[in-house]
């Protein structure tokens, strides 16, 4: 089945330390995105990728750094820089830029906590 | 930039109907997404439109005027499943913007 994967489900992390949230699609989409959820909160774009080897900020990109090598994979660090990283991350993608249909396809989100 | 104005939170009870409003300023503006996303979970497509008019999909339907910057989601014959947070989101500059969520109770 084609869909959005993400791991680890749940990750606890250590003040200081830098994390990498995995997110494969076999989707063959060519956009993909990273955003953060607090509890009752929407969802802020963090990162977001068009092509391979391409990337632009969202609004709330300090603390955070993706890479894009591969068409199916676009992994998010959450850097020490980052001050309150305990939240839920979704990734998503979509078959072009989120302006042409406004579909995405979620993962089913890590959730990142700091003890 | 972008920003997103829905309720925060609508209570009714099974059989009704509920009208979540969404207004917007953004620029560069293609189209208004809904989304559905119960707790704990990730969200889920519901409906686009990217012209004005009303789009139906079965007990839900979404409505856009482009001129207003104004949308909404209808959801009707309300059923206990419906419970849960919906978006609006607006497309714009090849990325999505989303609105703070509108919280769905629904009561037997």
């Amino acid at each position: 089945d084609g869909g959005i994967t993400q791991s680890p489900k749940y990750l606890f992390r250590k003040e200081g330390q830098n994390v990498t949230l995995s997110c494969e699609q076999n989707l063959n989409h060519d956009a993909m995105y990273w955003y953060r959820q607090d509890p009752g909160q929407g969802l802020r774009l963090i990162y977001y990728s068009q092509i391979v080897n391409d990337f632009q900020k969202g609004d709330i990109a300090e603390g955070y750094s993706v890479s894009r090598e591969k068409k199916e994979s676009f992994p998010l660090t959450v850097t020490s820089a980052q001050k309150n990283p305990t939240a839920f991350y979704l990734c998503a993608s979509s078959t072009r830029g989120g302006g042409g249909t406004g579909e995405l396809f979620f993962g089913e989100g890590s959730r990142l906590t700091v003890l | 930039g972008q920003s997103l104005e829905q309720p925060s939170e609508v209570t009714a009870v099974e059989g009704a109907i509920v009208q979540i409003n969404c207004t917007y300023q953004t620029s560069g503006f293609y189209g208004l997404s809904w989304y559905q996303q119960h707790d704990g979970g990730a969200p889920t497509f519901l409906s686009y439109n990217g012209l004005d008019g009303l789009e139906e999909t079965g007990r839900f339907s979404s409505f856009l005027s482009r001129s207003d910057s104004y949308g909404y989601l209808l959801l009707q014959e309300l059923q206990m499943k419906d419970s849960a947070s919906y978006f609006c989101a607006v497309s714009a500059g090849n990325k999505l913007t989303f609105g703070g969520g509108t919280r769905v109770l629904v009561k037997p």
